[in-house]
């Protein structure tokens, strides 16, 4: 089946330092699956970072890039300087084009970011 | 805008005793409506979807049931809980066409059995 692998969490990094957290995936069920970030913030729901559709392309979001990388099936995100409302647990998710099939997450990594 | 919302926040049920979870999204007819579960330390996983009313199909056998009995409304329920069952429930709607994946998630019922 589908399966995605994210950096291990947790991730302690200080403000205005960068950070990237890796995500593989492995899709068996479709050749190119969309990608997406999701970010939960403490106290708050699970929302929608960023997504991506197309091999080659990046999305970006709150100063967030992630880019869809076929060749190395990875989608690595990423983000320059950090502030200390970054502090939240993000979920790297493959998608099947079918709304009935549902995502497949990872295990999330939380970051923390000190000021 | 669409609102989608959960109840209970959390709940603390003992083993063997019954359990109802809600889920109403407002704001979207017709949605696509899913329940995910993620253990403490786990990964989220889909448990149920549907995409109608009165149809629901399963993904992962837990020893849960999911109804639909309104275009707005998902419930996941068990008339016996286990231990296993404890973690956090999501619901999740998103649109009911094809390439839409983006799915839309509620705050979430944090749930321990005892």
């Amino acid at each position: 089946g589908d399966s995605v692998t994210q950096t291990e969490g947790p991730v302690t990094v200080s403000e205005s330092e960068s950070l990237i957290i890796n995500c593989t995936y492995s899709a068996t069920s479709i050749a190119y699956p969309n990608l997406f970030w999701y970010v939960r913030y403490p106290g708050e729901g699970l929302q929608l970072l960023l997504k991506v559709i197309t091999a080659g392309q990046k999305g970006s979001s709150r100063g967030f890039e992630a880019t869809y990388n076929k060749e190395t099936t990875s989608f690595h995100l990423q983000k320059a300087s950090v502030q200390e409302s970054d502090s939240a647990v993000y979920y790297c998710a493959l998608g099947a084009h079918n709304y009935a099939q549902g995502l497949t997450f990872g295990l999330g990594t939380r970051v923390s970011v000190f000021p | 805008a669409q609102t989608i919302h959960q109840w209970p926040v959390a709940e603390i049920k003992a083993v063997g005793s019954p359990l109802s979870l809600g889920c109403t999204i407002k704001g979207k007819s017709s949605p696509n409506l899913y329940w995910y579960w993620q253990a403490t330390g786990g990964t989220l996983q889909q448990l149920f979807y549907s995409i109608t009313v009165g149809q629901v199909e399963s993904v992962v056998q837990l020893n849960l049931s999911a109804s639909r009995p309104k275009d707005d409304q998902f419930i996941l329920s068990t008339e016996k809980l286990l231990l296993s069952h404890s973690g956090f429930y999501l619901c999740a709607w998103s649109l009911g066409q094809l390439n839409q994946d983006t799915q839309y998630f509620g705050p979430g019922t944090r749930l321990l059995v005892l």
